[in-house]
């Protein structure tokens, strides 16, 4: 498995600013994913981080609400842009271990995001 | 499209009580299928997983056996402790063991213990 760590671990923000959340990853990993839970609901995927290319993103979120950089094999970013009471959520990163095939993910223990 | 359907909770249990929690899926081909469980304020930990039919997967007293006929991935425990009380998720991965692609999560069921 692998250990991953997220930050901010929870954060309150005003309406209409930006946070980005940080995700590191104790080792190299060739997918990494972000996914939104909202408050009593189960996962849904935004997108998949791509190293050294654009994020693909899922069917309802777009890039400039939610831009995501993946500068290298251990390490992503995903800012919630202009926020609105309705991004209040749980961000969870996940990766799938290793460099090869896998089928499953770990995940970090996510940052909670409230917006006022 | 792939789908995973979870009992609707909340599941409440005494303490040594046997849990089940079921799960049925729709997907083409052979997925992968996985229980997560998220206790309260934490992330998701992978509790175990079934990659072909007939496969048991089990970890901490918790079994699931991967059900082609029927489907089906329903999760077990024979007896319940308070620290057991978390949300747990049922998952697959729509493409057999060794394809990268994301998971689909059913809606959780939430399982109170009570000593």
């Amino acid at each position: 498995s692998a250990v991953i760590s997220q930050k901010p671990s929870r954060d309150i923000c005003q309406r209409g600013t930006s946070l980005t959340i940080q995700c590191q990853v104790d080792s190299q990993v060739t997918m990494m994913f972000w996914y939104r839970q909202q408050p009593g609901q189960s996962l849904t995927l935004i997108a998949t981080a791509n190293q050294g290319s654009e994020a693909t993103y899922e069917s309802g979120f777009v890039i400039d609400k939610f831009p995501i950089s993946r500068p290298n094999l251990t390490f992503s970013t995903l800012t919630v842009s202009n926020m609105s009471p309705e991004d209040s959520s749980i961000y969870l990163c996940s990766v799938a271990p290793g460099l090869g095939f896998y089928n499953e993910q770990f995940f970090g223990p996510g940052t909670r995001l409230t917006v006022l | 499209g792939d789908s995973v359907t979870q009992m609707e909770g909340p599941v409440t249990l005494s303490e040594e009580a046997f849990l089940t929690i079921n799960c049925t899926y729709t997907a083409t081909g052979y997925p992968s299928l996985f229980w997560y469980v998220q206790y309260p304020g934490e992330g998701l930990q992978l509790l175990l997983k079934a990659t072909k039919a007939d496969d048991k997967g089990s970890n901490k007293g918790f079994e699931a056996t991967y059900r082609k006929e029927t489907t089906s991935f329903h999760l077990e425990k024979g007896s319940v402790q308070v620290s057991d009380s978390a949300v747990y998720f049922c998952a697959l991965n729509p493409y057999p063991s060794g394809s990268a692609r994301q998971l689909t999560f059913g809606s959780g069921t939430q399982l109170t213990v009570l000593p």
